[in-house]
Formats: structure tokens, sequence, C-alpha cells
């Protein structure tokens, strides 16, 4: 089965850094990549998703990037805010599964 | 637009007794799984459903814990004789075939 590593597990930024982390999967197959914000006592939602055909993808702060060759991928903050403060999952369904396997996540701390 | 629904939002239980944590999916959606996050943690895959196929009930971690889906829609997890170790948060996500999952609040079950 797929086995998804993500780092670091807990990353303390000052307001207004940028905030970076990394997860590596081991099915090469897989080809669908979210990732997912939980704060604080509430669910987990998605913010970001990138797919394997392509190598970045943006969405105002928030970039994920791709590298299908090394099986890994980045979540990239920039300009983080104290709302940015939650815990991160990346997830990657094995190939042929649409299952989720989510890493354990990180503890992103933006201090104002 | 209903997201996806659980009940209830909380459940103390006291040990050894069943309990049944039930979810309603959005509308439509095909895919419907079930995770657990025990505090502080990940988020650990229990079971999913897809359509009329049988179920992917690789991630129950005993013959204690069970689920249906009804009519492709509403799921239940049934717990039998609840053990300490069951006191978690057990989330219930639905996605379209391939694509985002969207998460319920939880349902946060404590066994004393």
């Amino acid at each position: 089965g797929e086995n998804v590593e993500q780092h670091p597990s807990t990353l303390s930024v000052q307001e207004g850094d940028s905030a970076v982390i990394k997860c590596t999967y081991s099915d090469s197959a897989s080809n669908y990549f979210p990732w997912y914000k939980q704060e604080l006592g509430k669910r987990p939602q998605l913010i970001i998703d990138i797919r394997s055909n392509v190598g970045e993808k943006k969405d105002q702060r928030i970039a994920v990037t791709l590298n299908k060759t090394a099986k890994h991928f980045s979540l990239h903050i920039t300009e983080t805010q104290p709302e940015d403060s939650a815990v991160y999952f990346c997830a990657a369904p094995p190939g042929g599964s649409y299952i989720p396997t989510f890493g354990r996540g990180t503890s992103l701390i933006v201090h104002p | 637009g209903a997201g996806v629904s659980q009940s209830p939002s909380n459940k103390v239980t006291e040990k050894g007794k069943d309990v049944e944590l039930r979810c309603d999916p959005i509308s439509g959606h095909t895919a419907l799984y079930w995770y657990r996050q025990s505090l502080g943690q990940g988020l650990e895959f229990l079971i999913y459903f897809q359509g009329n196929s049988a179920p992917d009930k690789s991630g129950l971690p005993s013959d204690r814990f069970s689920a249906e889906r009804t009519g492709g829609s509403v799921s239940t997890l049934t717990i039998q004789r609840t053990q300490q170790e069951d006191s978690a948060v057990y989330l219930c996500a639905s996605s379209p075939e391939v694509g985002e999952a969207f998460f319920g609040q939880g349902t946060r079950l404590t066994v004393v």
C-alpha cells in the first residue's frame, strides 16, 4: 500500500515569513495529491490539490509543487499570517484507488 | 447546500457498550470514507464505500468495528463492546468518484 511521509511535524514561523511542508510517497502510480488544513476543533478542509500532469499550482499565497520522479510534493505558504496557524495534512491515494492515505500532519504556528 | 453531516457530535459511553455513529454524505457523492483521529494524531483510514461495489474494509482495526451504507447514501459505523482505546474523533467524508474529499465535523467518542 501507499506510504506517505510528512515533514516537519511542527513548524514555527514569524508572521510574514514563508513556510514549506514536504511529503514523500511510495506508490509511483499515485496521480492526485491534495493538501488539507485542519484548524483546532474543526474538520479538515481542502486548500489546494495537484494532479500528476502538472508540476506546480498556485492559489494566492499558497502553492504546491510536485516532483514525480523523486516522488515528493510540497506545500508553500508565503507571507504567513496568524490565521494560517493550523495542522496541515498531505495525502496521496495509491494508484488505482480513491482512498487518500494521509501524512501524519504538520502543526504550523505563525507568531504575530 | 448541505455538507457532510455526522451525528451525534459527541458521544460518551461506558466500556463494553455498543455505539452507532451516523454519516449523511453530500447528495450525489458516490464515495464515502470513515477515518479515525486520535488526540493530536493523523487520520487513520477505516473503511471506504464506492457506489454499489463491495466496501474496502482493510482499515478496520478489529472485528468489533463494522459499517454499512444503505441505498448508496447514509452510512452507519458500529463499534461493539467499546474499549477505552476506541476513544477518538470519528470523521466521515464523501467525494465525487474522483476528487476532493469533503469531511463532516466528526463524532467525538469518549469511552469511560
